[in-house]
């Protein structure tokens, strides 16, 4: 089993639609988690980091619930230039070291 | 500020050869990490260092060997290219704390091993 799981994709929704991303990981150890964009054969650049709170960026919503080890993404309204791979990464902080999802692909239609 | 700069940017080697990558920040950070990315797949950990002098190995290192020359630069080696390490290349760098600061990534390196 990988130790941080995404929904696999590719998500085609037209704009204006919601959509919602998953993430799963197995190390309970973990302290720290993002979302990171990266467009096509560009680098990955932080979309938002994720709080045992929540937390809300514009159109823009991440979730944690560490009690299922589980992380979210929530796009509301989405646009065209939402349209990119959306990465799900959890930090093991002790250990210094990142371990990234597979990613998932979005395309917003017009 | 540049952020973190990456050479070359395209690389074809024939199996075999050896390279070195090279990685340089200039935002002052302690970590710098060196990952792959292959088609369809995020990144894997290649090898890391938490600060000046030190490196660690991370998911993936076999084939490659590693240099942190100063608090700027990390370097990343192929002493014998191999057709499974035609991949893209990225070096990333961070401050440290808790908890993690983002990583900031430089552009890439695109090699090919035939």
């Amino acid at each position: 089993r990988k130790e941080v799981e995404q929904d696999p994709g590719p998500f085609n929704v037209p704009e204006g639609a919601t959509v919602a991303f998953n993430c799963t990981y197995s190390n309970s150890a973990s302290q720290s988690f993002f979302w990171y964009r990266q467009d096509c054969r560009k680098e990955p650049k932080l979309l938002m980091s994720v709080y045992s709170s929540g937390n809300e960026d514009g159109r823009f919503t991440a979730q944690l619930n560490r009690a299922s080890q589980y992380i979210s993404l929530l796009i509301r309204d989405s646009k065209l230039s939402d349209s990119a791979t959306y990465l799900c990464v959890v930090d093991n902080t002790n250990a210094g070291k990142s371990t990234f999802g597979d990613g998932t692909t979005l395309t917003v239609k017009p | 500020n540049a952020g973190v700069t990456q050479t070359p940017k395209f690389q074809v080697l024939k199996t075999g050869q050896s390279m070195t990558l090279q990685c340089a920040q200039d935002m002052n950070h302690n970590s710098m990490y060196w990952y792959r990315q292959d088609p369809g797949m995020g990144l894997r950990l290649i090898y890391y260092s938490a600060s000046e002098g030190t490196t660690d190995k991370g998911e993936v290192p076999n084939g490659y060997n590693v240099s942190r020359l100063n608090k700027r630069e990390f370097s990343l080696r192929l002493e014998s290219a191999a057709p499974s390490q035609t991949s893209v290349y990225f070096c990333a760098s961070r401050d440290t704390g808790e908890p993690s600061y983002e990583q900031y990534f430089g552009p890439g390196t695109r090699l090919t091993v035939t």
